[in-house]
């Protein structure tokens, strides 16, 4: 049971190029969700899903892109790489029932130059 | 604008005193009312949900909840150095769906 895993761990991009975040969860959670998280401040919420199909946008969905064809599987997709984009990027997984916590993946730490 | 408010710290404790954190939350319908911890350059991990209004008891840490007042602490016994984190509360939305998190209050314990 690997839990939630996240690739890649580290990447450097250069403004205007584009790249996916790959997510995926082995605890058939049907919720899942993408944060970033900049130096010293706590976890903005960029999408979700509540199932396969099925997407919204959280509170800074600008600039990404989101998908769910399976339950295990929610890229994040980001066009254009501005500076600004430049963060730690969370993916977490929760199920519908208590205790319904979220679960987090290790993280992608993403630079933009 | 739902929101989450915390203490960003530096909260800095004594070796084996009790920490306390505090969170308030302004969605007056929230249901699940969490407690993480992040060590630097590492994820959120869980240390506590509480649903119900009172006192929940896991080890050295007590999650206090009072709906009324909106308001969700954490209480760290015999704090260790160990302990030295940033502490996240989250409040999951009255529909189920999304968490939101406090921006962190960061703990220090000293030997």
């Amino acid at each position: 049971n690997a839990g939630v895993t996240q690739t890649p761990k580290f990447r450097i991009l250069k403004i205007g190029q584009s790249m996916t975040l790959q997510c995926a969860q082995d605890m058939n959670h049907n919720y899942m969700y993408w944060y970033r998280q900049d130096p010293g401040m706590g976890l903005k919420l960029i999408y979700y899903s509540v199932g396969a199909g099925i997407t919204d946008k959280g509170e800074v969905p600008n600039g990404y892109n989101v998908s769910r064809s399976t339950t295990e599987d929610f890229p994040l997709r980001l066009e254009l790489a501005a500076p600004s984009q430049t963060s730690v990027y969370f993916c977490a997984s929760s199920p519908t029932r208590p205790p319904d916590t979220q679960y987090f993946g290790p993280g992608t730490r993403l630079t933009v130059l | 604008q739902k929101e989450v408010e915390q203490n960003s710290g530096p909260l800095s404790v004594p070796e084996g005193a009790i920490a306390s954190l505090n969170c308030t939350y302004s969605d007056r319908g929230s249901q699940s009312f969490f407690w993480y911890r992040q060590y630097s350059g590492k994820s959120p991990e869980l240390i506590m949900f509480i649903y119900s209004n009172g006192d929940k008891e896991d080890g050295r840490f007590t999650a206090q909840l009072n709906k009324a007042s909106q308001y969700v602490s954490l209480l760290i016994r015999d704090s260790q150095p160990s302990d030295s984190a940033t502490y996240l509360c989250a409040v999951r939305d009255n529909y189920g769906q999304n968490f939101v998190f406090g921006p962190g209050t960061r703990l220090s314990v000293l030997p």
